[in-house]
């Protein structure tokens, strides 16, 4: 069974950079997954923020930015705002179908 | 601009079967889209339980395979997702999704969720 890691939680200074990453258990290097990533607030639904790995969703600032390399996906907010502090989830496609979440991240911006 | 709501019971006892529903407007369920189901246990992260498409082709977390089933009803613009047998573990926010899955493969449009308790 395929699991999705993510850092637990993250801190980042107002105005500093971030990069959160998400990595698959299994799987091979050489196939092109699709990554993508959600933000939550506390007691809200996911917003959409990155798809197909680099593609911001609809009114996604360009401050938030996505690459990956094999198995490993990473999310970089760059000049981090207060209102930045969520929780952020990725997901991946593994086809035949299939989705799976990472755990999440928490990210604190202090 | 698609919205989706779902719909159902709050409260459903141990063993019983959960029931709910998501009623997509703005939009055609029969668009070229598939439409999915995520739940949030309390306090933890997203879990993706399945997805649905017009025809009724269907795709489910294997985990729960045995207990899901979602179907989609196309002449009222919903679709539904039961699970049977559920016991404290399947108490959690479900939330249904538009999925894209033709080109990208990723949750586009979210519905507010519905918090679901089991609970005798």
């Amino acid at each position: 069974q395929t699991v999705v890691t993510q850092e637990p939680s993250f801190s980042v200074s107002p105005g500093g950079t971030v990069t959160l990453t998400c990595v698959l258990s299994s799987g091979s290097v050489s196939t092109n997954y699709y990554f993508s990533w959600y933000q939550q607030t506390p007691g809200q639904a996911p917003r959409t923020l990155m798809y197909n790995t680099n593609i911001r969703s609809s009114g996604v600032p360009d401050r938030f930015s996505g690459s990956s390399l094999g198995k490993k996906a990473a999310l970089t907010i760059t000049g981090a705002q207060a209102d930045d502090e969520c929780d952020y989830y990725c997901a991946v496609y593994m086809g035949s179908g299939i989705w799976v979440f990472g755990g999440g991240t928490k990210l604190t911006v202090l | 601009q698609v919205q989706l709501q779902e719909s159902g019971p709050g409260l459903v006892q141990p063993s019983e079967t959960l029931s709910l529903t998501c009623s997509v407007s703005g939009g055609s369920i029969t668009s070229d889209y598939y439409w999915g189901w995520i739940r949030q246990p309390p306090g933890k992260g997203l879990e993706w339980i399945g997805t649905i498409y017009k025809t009724g082709d269907s795709y489910h977390i294997p985990s729960l395979k045995s207990r899901v089933t979602i179907s989609v009803d196309t002449s009222k613009n919903q679709f539904s997702l039961r699970l049977t047998s559920v016991t404290a573990a399947d108490t959690a926010v479900y939330y249904c999704a538009r999925v894209e899955y033709f080109y990208y493969y990723y949750m586009d449009v979210w519905g507010k969720g519905t918090t679901v308790t089991v609970s005798s």
